[in-house]
């Protein structure tokens, strides 16, 4: 079975300092793999996906999320964060259709990260 | 840039009543999802629609829940009986195509009393 672990539950980090979010993942066959932003009270945002390509994936607001085959991880990152990034953070594989999956979603527990001024 | 939209943005209940949690997809998405968020806890996946049927359900989506496309437009969620463990954020999300990422609704609050 499709499965993401997301090791922190809480990561903190000083403004303009780099930001790193872990995320590991099980998959059957090649992995989709997918970052989610959710600020209080709003919906899921997307940021950015890993479906091929690049292992590096650049997204929205700056974020970028490194694809590593070998140890199953797709971290996100930021090089300088910012208050405004403080929200929990979902990593999330696609269940392909080939496993009877039809591609829906299996989400991380979340991360919160915590910009400090 | 186009979003889906969901009403009513927080229901409140009584356990045993029924509810239906409306979304309104992105207009040309063909891939239709549910899911739920309890307080504090991860997202969940409820049920995915496409073609007019549901392609694959979870088993928290027993036959409590029902979903509909009843027009080109709307795609909702019927719990017949709400339960007090069904309190809970609600999101819809739609897709346009197997590799498109999924774009999520703000979300409905259900709160089952």
């Amino acid at each position: 079975a499709q499965s993401v672990a997301q090791p922190e539950d809480q990561v903190n980090v000083a403004e303009g300092n780099p930001l790193t979010v872990k995320c590991t993942y099980s998959v059957s066959g090649n992995p989709y793999l997918f970052w989610y932003v959710q600020y209080p009270n709003r919906g899921l945002q997307f940021l950015l996906k890993y479906i091929t390509g690049d292992n590096l994936v650049k997204g929205s607001y700056g974020f970028e999320a490194e694809f590593n085959k070998s140890q199953t991880s797709f971290h996100l990152k930021k090089p300088s964060a910012l208050v405004s990034d403080s929200a929990l953070y979902f990593c999330a594989v696609r269940d392909p259709v080939f496993s009877g999956g039809y591609n829906k979603l299996i989400f991380g527990a979340g991360t919160r990260l915590a910009v400090h001024p | 840039e186009p979003e889906v939209t969901q009403t009513p943005s927080h229901q409140v209940t009584q356990m045993g009543q029924e509810v239906i949690l409306r979304c309104v997809p992105i207009s040309n998405h063909l891939y239709f999802y549910w899911y739920r968020q309890i307080l504090g806890q991860k997202v969940e996946f409820l049920v995915s629609f496409y073609n007019n049927e549901i392609s694959e359900k979870s088993e928290i989506f027993d036959d409590q829940f029902s979903v509909e496309r009843p027009d080109g437009s709307n795609f909702t969620l019927k719990i017949r009986s709400t339960k007090l463990e069904d309190s809970a954020m609600y999101f819809c999300a739609s897709r346009l195509a197997e590799y498109n990422e999924q774009f999520f609704g703000p979300g409905t609050r259900l709160t089952v009393l």
